[in-house]
């Protein structure tokens, strides 16, 4: 009965290949986030998705596409990766958009690119 | 200014210690902020809420002064579970999304 799962949890790739990774909230929230946790440790937000829409899309290469199949799945897929991609990622879900910004997130992605 | 602003330590305090950190934010126009706890290789998960001048749940209270735009958060009798990273985070004024300070680390040695 986990609330906010990700696949795959550790992921290893060389650069330049394409891989995706999947999210899914059974909280029944309306918005769900990509997070990028770099080696600094500082959580940096990348889209936003609200109801099937994308909100936010910060200053992310379009290398990073997300998709919204409906409101419970978010996954983010990464066209060429590079060695700056290796990251954690995560991704998160909250009930609405604005006025309640507690955020649930899931386990996290390890992103490496060898 | 960053938009978020904290110290990133490492804390090193022993057990039963009290300790606090701050956090300094840019926007004026925030209107409540938060603390969320990230442990070792984990997610991060809330911790407290601050929508007026302070919060206190059992051993943590957080504070916020707004003349100073800083909060911070005060732990007492720190317990060795306490270890783990604490990030501050603020809502833009229109709150579409929120900013997370790069967090503070927190050592509870025995």
């Amino acid at each position: 009965d986990t609330a906010v799962s990700q696949t795959p949890k550790y992921l290893v790739t060389q650069m330049g290949n394409d891989k995706s990774i999947k999210c899914e909230q059974n909280l029944g929230h309306d918005t769900m986030y990509w997070y990028k946790q770099d080696s600094k440790k500082f959580l940096k937000i990348m889209f936003s998705y609200n109801n099937k829409e994308l909100i936010i899309n910060e200053t992310v290469p379009n290398r990073f596409s997300p998709k919204s199949p409906d409101k419970a799945h978010l996954n983010l897929h990464i066209n060429s990766l590079e060695l700056g991609d290796s990251a954690v990622y995560f991704c998160a879900s909250s009930p609405r958009l604005a006025g309640n910004p507690e955020q649930f997130f899931g386990p996290g992605t390890r992103l490496t690119v060898l | 200014r960053k938009e978020v602003e904290q110290d990133p330590g490492p804390f090193n305090v022993p057990e039963g210690a009290t300790v606090a950190f701050n956090c300094t934010y840019s926007n004026s126009a925030s209107q409540s902020f938060f603390w969320y706890r990230q442990d070792c290789r984990k997610e991060p998960k809330l911790l407290m809420s601050v929508y007026s001048s302070g919060n206190e749940d059992g051993r943590f209270t957080a504070q916020l002064n707004r003349a100073s735009q800083y909060i911070s958060l005060l732990i007492r009798d720190s317990k060795l579970s306490d270890s783990a990273t604490y990030l501050c985070v603020v809502p833009p004024g229109s709150a579409r999304q929120l900013t997370f300070g790069s967090g503070t680390q927190l050592t509870v040695l025995p």
